[in-house]
């Protein structure tokens, strides 16, 4: 069976400092590879996807970065976390072709 | 993708079968009528969809009209595990998944002991 792995589970960071989040699938191959923010209150942004290796498709301008350096593993990157950065990052992939997306366990960033 | 209304709160008793109704009148014929749940803390999980036909899975049951403007989601005998912010979701199917979900305010379960 599919399973997706997000870490670590929280995270505290000062405000200036870089960020590294990761997210693996495992049980699929050439997953579409989602990551979410969620902030307090509120619903889900999509901020990047992914439909292979290499390729990261941006939906909202941010000081935050994805890569994709293997099929089953997707990361989000930040050089200077901003407090605005604070939020739920969640990780989703899908079977290409199809719309159901199943969500990882979530990361959990204060920025302060 | 078509807007949905759901109630902000319900309450049902463990043991119950808990009912989430949502309208979605503006609902196309492609479209899919998809529920997500997201239980404190955790990040949303999938539950069932349908196009027009009733489905039903391991986790619940999902009731369309047959003018396809509302459903109903049934959670047969709710537990306590099931209190969570069930959303209902109208997508079109099979675009390739290229692009993300936009949830609402859903419906906040609470089930009660």
């Amino acid at each position: 069976s599919q399973t997706i792995h997000q870490w670590p589970a929280t995270l505290v960071q000062p405000v200036g400092s870089p960020l590294s989040l990761e997210c693996t699938v495992e049980g699929t191959s050439n997953p579409n590879l989602y990551w979410y923010r969620q902030a307090a209150g509120r619903g889900l942004q999509l901020l990047f996807y992914s439909v292979g290796i290499g390729q990261i498709s941006s939906e909202v301008p941010q000081n935050l970065s994805a890569s994709r350096p293997q099929d089953r593993q997707f990361i989000l990157s930040s050089k200077k976390l901003l407090l605005s950065d604070s939020g739920f990052y969640l990780c989703a992939w899908s079977v290409p072709g199809t719309e159901t997306q199943y969500f990882g366990p979530g990361t959990r960033l204060l920025v302060l | 993708d078509a807007k949905t209304t759901q109630p902000p709160s319900m309450d049902c008793a463990e043991g119950r079968a808990a009912n989430l109704p949502c309208n979605h009148s503006t609902i196309s014929g492609n479209e899919y009528v998809y529920w997500y749940r997201q239980i404190h803390s955790q990040g949303p999980q999938y539950i069932i969809h349908g196009l027009k036909n009733n489905e039903t899975n391991e986790m619940a049951s999902l009731i369309i009209t047959e003018d396809r403007k509302s459903s109903t989601l049934i959670l047969p005998h709710a537990t306590l595990r099931d209190t969570a912010v069930y959303y209902c979701i109208v997508r079109v199917g099979l675009r390739g998944g290229a692009d993300g979900l936009t949830f609402g305010k859903g419906t906040h379960l609470i089930i009660q002991p």
